[in-house]
């Protein structure tokens, strides 16, 4: 079975620019969760889709961050436009909905300069 | 609000030693509890988890993690460390019914020869 893929894994772009991560998570999985870690903090949940659907989105940010799961497949998180505070490692997680069991993904690290 | 702290963002054992990461919470009420580790360039995987039952938990690799509620605990030991146990060691609580965790700062752990 494929794990949780992220892509790309680097990202380094300029302040202002836009940037666009995708996820796909394990085949079958319904819940599809996004986290971000900025450097020397904790890791912490942005959004939740259940197939197509946000289930919490409290973790949102501010609008600039547009999450996407068209098809209840695989998920988009675009960040328009970028700030300085956007950089971090963004991961994606998948589960089919048993408590904490969410398979990660490798992350995708993010500068913006 | 839920929140985790990992006491010690770095933690160094001699191999053979035992392994002692520590997790303490704050939550209303008892939640779900998870220890999930990170190898380099890779995502996170789940070592183990409390949700109900028994106290003591086992999970993969021969690490266990003892549920204290006075205590508000749920440290993560080993008895014997080995060199593949270096790593990232994340301690998360979700609420009992909620997908969402909720994540420490993290705890990298360093093994010496």
């Amino acid at each position: 079975e494929a794990g949780v893929t992220q892509f790309p894994s680097h990202s380094v772009i300029e302040k202002g620019q836009t940037v666009t991560l995708r996820c796909d998570p394990i085949s079958g999985h319904d819940n599809l969760y996004w986290y971000r870690r900025v450097m020397g903090k904790e890791i912490k949940f942005l959004l939740h889709f259940v197939k197509e659907s946000k289930q919490d989105e409290s973790g949102m940010p501010n609008n600039r961050f547009l999450a996407e799961r068209t098809g209840g497949t695989y998920s988009t998180l675009k960040v328009q436009p970028a700030e300085l505070e956007d950089s971090g490692v963004y991961f994606c997680a998948s589960s089919r909905g048993l408590p904490g069991e969410q398979f990660f993904g490798p992350g995708t690290r993010l500068t913006v300069l | 609000a839920q929140s985790v702290t990992q006491l010690g963002s770095h933690v160094s054992v001699s191999e053979g030693a035992l392994v002692l990461l520590r997790c303490n919470y704050s939550s209303s009420v008892p939640p779900y509890l998870f220890w999930y580790v990170q190898y380099p360039n890779q995502g996170l995987q789940l070592l183990l988890k409390y949700t109900t039952g028994a106290t003591l938990v086992k999970g993969i690799n021969g690490f266990e993690a003892e549920f204290k509620k006075s205590e508000t605990s749920f440290h993560l030991t080993k008895p014997s460390a080995h060199m593949s146990d270096a790593a990232e060691y994340f301690c998360a609580v979700s609420e009992r019914g909620a997908q969402k965790l909720v994540f420490g700062q993290g705890t990298r752990l360093t093994i010496n020869p």
